[in-house]
Parts: structure tokens; C-alpha cells; sequence
């Protein structure tokens, strides 16, 4: 089944403690981003990759890392967390630049 | 700026009532236009999508959209509400400047009365 796989999809932290949210997706597609959505704001985009080693920064990327070293993933690493970054994350996947987006069922994060 | 305005955060309808719900947006030039919907606890799914020729085109689940350049609108609309369209709904822009930027609005939500 063609998907895209994000992991964890819930988590609660604490402020400063680092941590991964995978994204895996296996229909073969070179373009890939990250979004935050928050009450009231929509979906914001934080960074997208147009290729394997390819990243750049979307709208709110303050705070996050991401890095693209295979096709398939593209991994958002938040190195410090705080409670401004509690949000629900959705990874997505296309084919082309402006083909449909693909997205994954989403990863709630809360930083106590 | 480029921006998406969703002006309608809530929309109630009857079931069988027909719909339409707004998308204005501001860019330099003609965007790639796109409307998505999300389900309670999922992600997004595509509806629609415009990016030249006929202004009028037809998605998923019986929507269509209408593109209206001298509006800079992109609206969605259904004749006929099923209680299974309540979700929220997404207008976005994709980036026709070679970057692979997308701007969402902030949703209009949906409830369906029986």
C-alpha cells in the first residue's frame, strides 16, 4: 500500500530533551516536507527537500533540523524542544513540485 | 506577501443543502491552486486541484472549485452536503517561482446537520 509512515504518533517530552519524528514514505517520490498545524494558523510548512540532499527552509523552520540521505526519509529533529514547538506534524510526499501531496496520519508532540 | 484567506472558520449546513466555502488568495502570478480535506484524526487528502485552463474543475466526492482571476479566488463547492463532508477544509498555493513551497489557509470546518 502506497504510504507515508511517521513515527512517533504521540508524544509527550520535556523542554531540552532532543528528539526524532521519522518520516518514511515508499512511493518512490523526490519531493518531501514537514508541516506544523496549530488551532487558528492552519498548516505551516517548516522545511522541504526537492531531492536526496536537497533541503531548504519553509516558513517556520526556527528550531528544527532536517536531513535527507535517503529517498525514502526525511526525518524532522527537534535538537532542543520547547513548549512552543507542542503541535501536531504532518510529514508529505509528491512526485512532482507541484503534483498532490501526500500525507502521513500526522505526530502529536507536547513539550512540558 | 504571498497569503491564503480562508474567511469562514465554521460552516454549518444541512444535510442535502448545498455549499460552498471561500478561498481568496495573494500571489504575484497565477498559482497552482488546491483544495484538501482532513478527517477527523487523519491527514490530508486532495480534492482538487487548478493549475491552467478550464476554471472550473471538478474533484473528489462531487466537489468543484471555480479559479476567478479578477477575484483572486479559487472557492470550492458542493450541491448536496452528505453527513460524511463534515471535516475541515483546506485552500493552498503551491510555489510556481521552481521552489517547493506550499501556503495552506487556516481551515474552515465543517458540520453537517441531519
Amino acid at each position: 500500500e502506497a504510504q507515508v509512515t511517521q513515527n512517533p504518533r504521540y508524544l509527550i517530552t520535556v523542554t531540552g530533551k532532543k528528539l526524532t519524528v521519522t518520516c518514511s514514505q515508499n512511493m518512490n517520490h523526490e519531493y518531501m516536507s514537514w508541516y506544523r498545524q496549530d488551532p487558528g494558523l492552519g498548516l505551516r510548512q517548516i522545511y522541504y527537500s526537492m531531492n536526496v540532499e536537497v533541503t531548504d527552509k519553509g516558513d517556520v523552520p526556527e528550531g528544527y533540523k532536517v536531513s535527507r540521505k535517503e529517498k525514502r526519509n526525511f526525518p524532522l529533529i527537534l535538537e532542543s524542544p520547547s513548549p512552543n514547538q507542542t503541535s501536531l506534524y504532518f510529514c508529505a510526499s509528491s512526485v512532482t513540485r507541484i503534483g498532490e501531496l501526500f500525507f502521513g496520519e500526522g505526530s502529536r508532540l507536547t513539550v512540558l | 506577501a504571498q497569503s491564503v484567506t480562508q474567511p469562514d472558520i465554521h460552516i454549518t449546513v444541512s444535510e442535502g443543502a448545498s455549499l460552498e466555502l471561500r478561498c481568496n488568495y495573494s500571489y504575484g502570478a497565477t498559482p497552482y491552486l488546491f483544495w484538501y480535506v482532513q478527517s477527523p484524526g487523519q491527514g490530508l487528502q486532495l480534492l482538487l486541484k487548478y493549475f491552467s485552463g478550464d476554471t472550473l474543475v471538478q474533484g473528489i466526492k462531487g466537489f468543484e472549485a471555480e479559479f476567478k482571476r479578477s477575484q483572486s479566488s479559487f472557492n470550492l463547492r458542493k450541491p448536496s452536503v452528505h453527513w460524511s463532508d463534515a471535516a475541515e477544509y483546506f485552500c493552498a498555493v503551491g510555489s510556481t517561482s521552481g521552489t517547493y513551497k506550499y501556503i495552506f489557509g487556516t481551515g474552515t470546518r465543517l458540520k453537517v446537520l441531519a
